[in-house]
């Protein structure tokens, strides 16, 4: 168990909807990160927030949004669903050392499913 | 290329072989770390290694960085077959860290 966990599990919805996956990072962790990985495009990052702030951008898409609040959960929000966004999605928190960021400790991840 | 890219995409081996696992990254980079994941789980961390260190150990994994190559091998010795999984290098360069897309190990028993 890495401490980071996800909801929900998994989750099946349909094209052009809006889902909001949920991410509580490791007790302690200031850094939430957000990945995507499907089996043609594997794992891509999207987003990563430090102590609520916006830290790093990836390949996240304008219809994609996230935010980290003040208990430090993040949320990722994912809107005019289309086929192509079935994937795993997965959190992961980390802490800022002066050598850098440190180890990234990954969340179980949430199955999407867009029908 | 991207930034970090593991080569071979794929290894079979035997239980009791080494298996070693490359990455190539292409920017100046604060550190690197192994990634392995078991089919449809998250990634568990395996290793990190500095741009000042060149070589590391952890039980049955030795890690290798060659900055200068922009390069560096995970070895797993004498494997097992719970070390099928894959394997993901990922940079730190600074600004934002990046994962390989994966070698994709299998030991067969």
């Amino acid at each position: 168990d890495s401490g980071v966990t996800q909801t929900p599990k998994h989750l099946i919805t349909a094209t052009g909807q809006r889902v909001t996956l949920r991410c509580s990072p490791r007790s302690g962790d200031l850094s939430v990160y957000w990945y995507q990985q499907s089996l043609d495009q594997g794992l891509q990052f999207l987003i990563q927030y430090y102590n609520g702030e916006e830290r790093a951008k990836g390949n996240i898409l304008e219809r994609f949004s996230a935010q980290q609040f003040p208990d430090l959960h993040s949320e990722l929000n994912l809107s005019s669903l289309e086929l192509g966004d079935s994937a795993l999605y997965f959190c992961a928190s980390s802490v800022l050392t002066s050598g850098g960021w440190g180890e990234q400790f990954f969340g179980p991840g949430t199955r999407l499913t867009v029908l | 290329s991207q930034q970090g890219e593991e080569d071979p995409q794929a290894l079979s081996i035997q239980e009791g072989e080494n298996a070693t696992m490359n990455c190539s990254y292409k920017t100046s980079i604060n550190n690197l770390q192994w990634y392995r994941q078991n089919s449809g789980r998250g990634l568990v961390h395996l290793i990190l290694i500095r741009s000042n260190e060149r070589e590391k150990h952890s039980g049955r994994l030795r890690v290798t960085l060659d900055t200068s190559k922009k390069s560096s091998s995970l070895l797993i010795t004498a494997s097992r077959a719970a070390d099928t999984a894959s394997y993901f290098c990922a940079t730190d360069a600074y600004d934002k860290v990046i994962f390989g897309p994966g070698t994709s190990l299998s030991v067969i028993p």
